[in-house]
């Protein structure tokens, strides 16, 4: 089955505790982003990438970082998490660029305490 | 960046109504597509708009992708109780860096009493 899939589903955590969203899809896409989604906000982009090592800054990217060493992982990683991070977060790919339709995986929500 | 302004935040309408809802921008998209969210999950794609005009269904659903490449409509015929849930516009907008990214709407919260 075609999916994206993100781990873990839900995590709590505290301040300035590195922790690690993986995110994996099976569909050879070249495209993955992440997202985080906010109460009348949107989705709004943290870090893309276009392929295998290549990685761009969204609309919010500080305080996250991201890697794109294989086509089918695209990790994102908070090296010290604070509480305005808590939120629920969306990965999502697409084939060549993202301007096509992104498939989105099932969500992180995550509490920074 | 760009900004999608996404009209209205939510709706709260009886079975059978029809709804509609659109999304406004000062720039010009080249791609409008219109998601849907359940709750716990991933929004998922209904309806992909790819010429400034174009009109396309999916079901009860119709989409149009605004003449002047600035706004998008979602309209929903009949509603029933498995229509609720946040719908969301997205658009690539124009130029090179465009092409890179998908700008989202603020989304419109759906309620349907039965």
């Amino acid at each position: 089955e075609a999916q994206v899939t993100q781990n873990p589903r839900y995590l709590i955590t505290v301040t300035g505790k590195k922790l690690t969203v993986t995110c994996s899809q099976n569909m050879n896409h070249e495209y993955m982003s992440w997202y985080r989604q906010d109460p009348g906000l949107g989705l709004r982009q943290i870090y893309y990438s276009m392929n295998v090592e290549v990685t761009d800054k969204g609309d919010v990217p500080e305080g996250y970082k991201v890697s794109r060493k294989e086509k089918r992982n695209f990790p994102l990683i908070l090296e010290s998490p604070s509480p305005n991070q808590t939120s629920l977060y969306f990965c999502a790919s697409s084939f060549g660029t993202g301007g096509n339709e992104q498939f989105f995986g099932p969500g992180t929500r995550l509490t920074v305490l | 960046g760009q900004q999608l302004n996404q009209s209205p935040q939510s709706m709260f309408i009886q079975e059978g109504e029809d709804v509609s809802m659109n999304c406004t921008s000062s720039s010009i998209f080249n791609t409008w597509l219109w998601y849907k969210q359940d709750p716990g999950e991933g929004p998922v794609l209904l309806i992909a708009l790819y010429k400034a005009g174009e009109l396309t269904s999916n079901g009860r659903l119709t989409a149009q992708f605004g003449i002047t490449r600035k706004d998008s409509f979602l309209n929903i015929s009949a509603s029933i109780p498995s229509d609720v849930g946040i719908y969301f516009c997205a658009g690539q907008p124009g130029g090179i860096q465009g092409a890179q990214k998908l700008v989202f709407g603020q989304g419109t919260r759906l309620t349907i009493n039965p």
